[in-house]
């Protein structure tokens, strides 16, 4: 089944205390992206990248890191997270970045940072 | 600042009536998508447009782009209580993708 998957699904953590959200795709899509999505504030994108080692900020990028070693594979890194990236956070992946790319999206990871 | 807004923020109707949803800009995009988002999962993509003008048909949905490629309408006839989401708008610029703030639909019985 074609998919874009996440984990963990759900993360309580602590100020300060690095980890990673992991997203893998099985599509061999090029274009893959990280979203947090926030009430009143809809989606936006923090990263994203074109292929393999070629990533890029959007328009939300403070306190993240990402990589793209593997075409399928695009983790979400927080080095030091603050309360103020608590939210639910997508991954998103599509054939390519031409106009109208279908992106598929994963099904998000709600993180909470105490 | 939000590239897209959406409105109306909410909206609540009853089964069988019609309604339309708004997504303006000032920037213009090369294509513009609508999604819809159930609780607890990722948006779905219903549509891409990519034409100034262009009008597609999804059933009982009707998308239209404008003209000048920064605005967009969603308009639903007829809705059901399946309709019942949140919907979201999306338009590309550069490599980026910029989404709306949404419209929480619900259709009541």
């Amino acid at each position: 089944e074609a998919q874009v998957t996440q984990n963990p699904r759900y993360l309580i953590t602590v100020t300060g205390k690095k980890l990673t959200v992991t997203c893998s795709q099985n599509m061999n899509h090029e274009y893959m992206s990280w979203y947090r999505q926030d009430p009143g504030l809809g989606l936006r994108q923090i990263y994203y990248s074109m292929n393999v080692e070629a990533t890029d900020k959007g328009d939300v990028p403070e306190g993240y890191k990402v990589s793209r070693k593997e075409k399928r594979n695009f983790p979400l890194i927080l080095e030091s997270p603050s309360p103020n990236q608590t939210s639910l956070y997508f991954c998103a992946s599509s054939l390519s970045f031409l106009a109208g790319g279908h992106q598929f999206f994963g099904p998000g990871t709600r993180l909470t940072v105490l | 600042t939000q590239l897209l807004e959406q409105s109306p923020q909410f909206l609540s109707i009853q089964e069988g009536e019609n309604l339309t949803v708004y997504c303006n800009s000032s920037s213009v995009f090369s294509s513009l998508q609508w999604y819809r988002q159930e609780p607890g999962e990722g948006p779905v993509l219903l549509v891409t447009v990519v034409t100034g003008g262009e009008v597609k048909k999804l059933k009982r949905l009707t998308f239209q782009f404008g003209d000048a490629r920064k605005d967009s309408s969603l308009h639903i006839t007829a809705a059901q209580t399946g309709d019942t989401g949140l919907y979201l708008c999306a338009g590309d610029v550069g490599n980026q993708f910029y989404f709306g703030t949404g419209t929480s639909l619900t259709v009541i019985p």
